[in-house]
């Protein structure tokens, strides 16, 4: 069964960092994308950021770029989202998304984690 | 692209046909996906390439058209079905979602 389990979300204030971990279990890791996608209540669904399954490929909404970084450890069977000089409007509901074969489409999602930025 | 999707809201009964419509802003061939949530859950994926269902969804989920304009069709509402949909292409990056159609009960 696929499992998708993220950590690491809370309150941050303005212009500060955060580290969102997803850890996954059930599928052959290294095989497949991987995603971070967004909801607000106000923006909707936002694809945030991607990586191939090898890590060679990353690509990024142009609202995050420059601040927020994707990677992998494809021995950890873990993906990450390091997120620096955080924004109000960065403030929502992240997930993690496995890709279902190709870029751009996602089987399975994590629960999500919240992440707040406010003073 | 810019998916736009109608209504924003379809208030139908158990048993009814539900249509839902999206349309994109330029041409994403068929690479159009829909996906399902319910308050408190991740968006699930029900319908791929406009007219594949994902593994394990009912029959009574359709999807049709290409290009720009694509219709989600649930053939006769199970209670399960009340919930937000959401298109969603991969025709080219950034990825986009269109902003939702909101099925709820009569």
């Amino acid at each position: 069964e696929v499992q998708l389990v993220e950590s690491g979300g809370g309150l941050v204030q303005p212009g500060g960092s955060l580290r969102l971990s997803c850890a996954a279990s059930g599928f052959t890791f290294i095989n497949y994308g991987m995603n971070w996608v967004r909801q607000t209540p106000g923006k909707g669904l936002e694809w945030v950021s991607g990586m191939s399954g090898s890590g060679r490929t990353t690509f990024y909404a142009d609202s995050v770029k420059g601040r927020f970084t994707i990677s992998r450890d494809n021995s950890r069977n873990t993906l990450y989202l390091q997120m620096n000089s955080l924004r109000a409007e960065d403030t929502a509901v992240y997930f993690c998304a496995k890709e279902r074969a190709v870029s751009g489409l996602v089987d399975y999602w994590g629960q999500g984690t919240l992440v707040t930025v406010s003073s | 692209v810019v998916l736009t999707q109608s209504p924003a809201t379809l208030s139908l009964s158990p048993g009814e046909r539900a249509t839902l419509s999206c349309r994109a802003s330029q041409s994403v061939s068929s690479y159009l996906a829909w996906y399902q949530q319910k308050p408190g859950q991740a968006p699930r994926l029900l319908i791929y390439d406009a007219s594949n269902r994902a593994t394990g969804i009912p029959a009574r989920f359709s999807g049709s058209g290409s290009g720009t304009d694509f219709t989600l069709t649930i053939s006769s509402l199970e209670p399960e079905d009340f919930a937000v949909y959401y298109c969603q292409h991969r025709g080219n990056w950034p990825f986009t979602f269109g902003p939702g159609t909101k099925v709820d009960i009569k």
